[in-house]
């Protein structure tokens, strides 16, 4: 079953804006990670927060992480057009296994 | 990270077939997943696959449909046995890598699958 849901399901911005993607899990977590997908292919990995922290960053991406509401915020600063694409957020139960969320298919217009 | 290559990138294939879908990499792994992505929609995990042991299959998901190899460290094939219409999907595999502070999951390029 989906642990992770996710909104907006669509986001579309000019470049240059922020996007912001929310992510709600139900369960305890282990670690929470972010991906992108292009177009319905492979998907590559953004960023991992740990259920101890709180903020992390890489570059142009902020991540969130609130284990008392159990959710998440992935954010893009100064988006490109090359943002395009689906993200999605994937929660580790510490079982090796991922589930993720339902996604957000963010469309960055130039 | 890992270099992870599926063949075949996309299929079309007649319902009642079977297809079977490799997927390498270049490093020793022990975890490897299979996950299928129907249109539009999230992945959803179908098996765990570690060498030298039998796959494990989530819920909703029966070896004789998805039949599983690993026969090493560095590749695993999923076969999609008796295809229908409704096994049109996207499907993955993806490596665990053991990195700091925590381990990792990579995925590969996707086989699409499209069943007529």
């Amino acid at each position: 079953s989906q642990q992770g849901e996710e909104d907006p399901q669509a986001l579309s911005i000019q470049e240059g804006e922020n996007a912001t993607m929310n992510c709600s899990y139900k369960t305890s977590i282990n670690n929470l990670q972010w991906y992108r997908q292009n177009s319905g292919r492979g998907l590559v990995h953004l960023i991992l927060i740990r259920s101890n922290e709180r903020e992390k960053h890489s570059g142009r991406l902020r991540v969130t992480l609130d284990t008392s509401k159990k959710s998440s915020s992935l954010l893009i600063t100064a988006s490109r057009a090359a943002d395009t694409a689906s993200y999605f957020c994937a929660t580790d139960l510490n079982t090796d296994k991922l589930i993720f969320g339902t996604g957000t298919r963010l469309q960055v217009f130039p | 990270s890992a270099v992870i290559s599926q063949k075949p990138s996309r299929d079309i294939c007649q319902r009642g077939t079977s297809l079977t879908i490799q997927c390498q990499v270049d490093s020793q792994v022990t975890m490897m997943f299979w996950y299928r992505q129907q249109p539009g929609q999230s992945l959803t995990l179908i098996a765990t696959a570690n060498q030298g042991s039998e796959a494990t299959y989530e819920s909703g998901f029966v070896i004789d449909k998805f039949p599983i190899s690993r026969p090493n460290l560095t590749f695993s094939t999923l076969t999609v046995s008796n295809m229908s219409p409704e096994d049109s999907s996207i499907y993955l595999c993806s490596v665990e890598l053991r990195e700091t502070p925590v381990d990792t999951q990579y995925f590969g390029p996707g086989t699409r699958l499209t069943v007529l």
